[in-house]
C-alpha cells in the first residue's frame, strides 16, 4: 500500500525567508509525485509534479521540489516566501495504474510580515 | 469558466437525510474521482470511475454511493447522512494513460455539514 507522510503540521516563516516542506512517501515502484496548494476556501491547485527524468522539478509560483529515491522524499522548496504563499500544502503519490492518488495530511504554512 | 464544477458549494443537512453532490467537467476526461478532506487527514478517496460503465470503491466508500450519468458528470450520494460525514468534498478528473495522464484536476469543493 502506498502512503505519504508530511511530518510538519504547521510551519511559520518570515516573509522573504526560505522555505522547505517535507514529504516522505512509501511506494514499491517508481512513484508519480505531486505537490498541491490549497488557499483558504479554495480547491487544490497543482504546484508541480514528478513522473521521471530530472529529479529536480520546477513548478509554478517559484516553487521547486527534489525527488530523492534513497530517502523516499520529495521535499518542496522556495528561496523567498511571499505573504501570498500562506496556504495549506499537500504532497501526494500516485500509483502506476493511475487510479489511486494518496495524500499526506498537509502542512499549513503561515507567513509573518 | 471553471473546468471542474461542483454543486452545491455549501450544504447543511440533518442526520438521516439523503443528499447528493454533483460534479461536472468540461475537460473531456474519462476518469473522475470523489474525495473527502478532513483536518489533519488530507484527502481520502471515496469512489472513482474510469468511464461511464466503470465504478470502483476507494479507501472510504462505506455510507456513500455514486452515479456516473455521463462522461462529464459524476455524482456522490449520502443515502442517510450522519454527523461524521461532515467534511469538505472534492471532485477530480484525470485524462488517464501514463505519465501526464495521472495528473488530477480538482473542483472547488463542497462543504457539507450534517447536524
Amino acid at each position: 500500500a502506498q502512503s505519504v507522510t508530511q511530518p510538519d503540521i504547521h510551519i511559520t516563516v518570515s516573509e522573504g525567508a526560505s522555505l522547505e516542506l517535507r514529504c516522505n512517501y512509501s511506494y514499491g515502484a517508481t512513484p508519480y509525485l505531486f505537490w498541491y496548494v490549497q488557499s483558504p476556501g479554495q480547491g487544490l491547485q497543482l504546484l508541480l509534479k514528478y513522473f521521471s527524468g530530472d529529479t529536480l522539478v520546477q513548478g509554478i509560483k517559484g516553487f521547486e521540489a527534489e525527488f530523492k529515491r534513497s530517502q523516499s522524499s520529495f521535499n518542496l522548496r522556495k528561496p523567498s516566501v511571499h505573504w501570498s504563499d500562506a496556504a495549506e500544502y499537500f504532497c501526494a503519490v500516485g500509483n502506476n495504474a493511475g487510479n489511486m492518488l494518496t495524500f499526506g495530511g498537509g502542512t499549513r504554512l503561515m507567513v509573518k510580515p | 469558466d471553471a473546468d471542474v464544477t461542483q454543486t452545491p458549494r455549501n450544504r447543511i443537512t440533518k442526520t438521516g437525510k439523503r443528499i447528493m453532490l454533483e460534479c461536472s467537467q468540461t475537460k473531456g476526461h474519462d476518469r473522475m474521482y470523489w474525495y473527502r478532506q478532513d483536518p489533519g487527514l488530507g484527502l481520502r478517496l471515496i469512489y472513482y470511475s474510469f468511464d461511464v460503465k466503470d465504478i470502483n470503491k476507494g479507501e472510504i466508500s462505506d455510507g456513500y454511493s455514486v452515479s456516473r450519468q455521463a462522461q462529464a458528470k459524476f455524482s456522490l450520494s449520502l443515502e442517510s447522512a450522519i454527523p461524521n460525514q461532515t467534511a469538505l468534498y472534492f471532485c477530480a478528473t484525470s485524462g488517464g494513460g501514463s505519465g501526464q495522464g495521472h495528473e488530477q484536476f480538482f473542483g472547488p469543493g463542497t462543504r457539507l455539514t450534517v447536524l
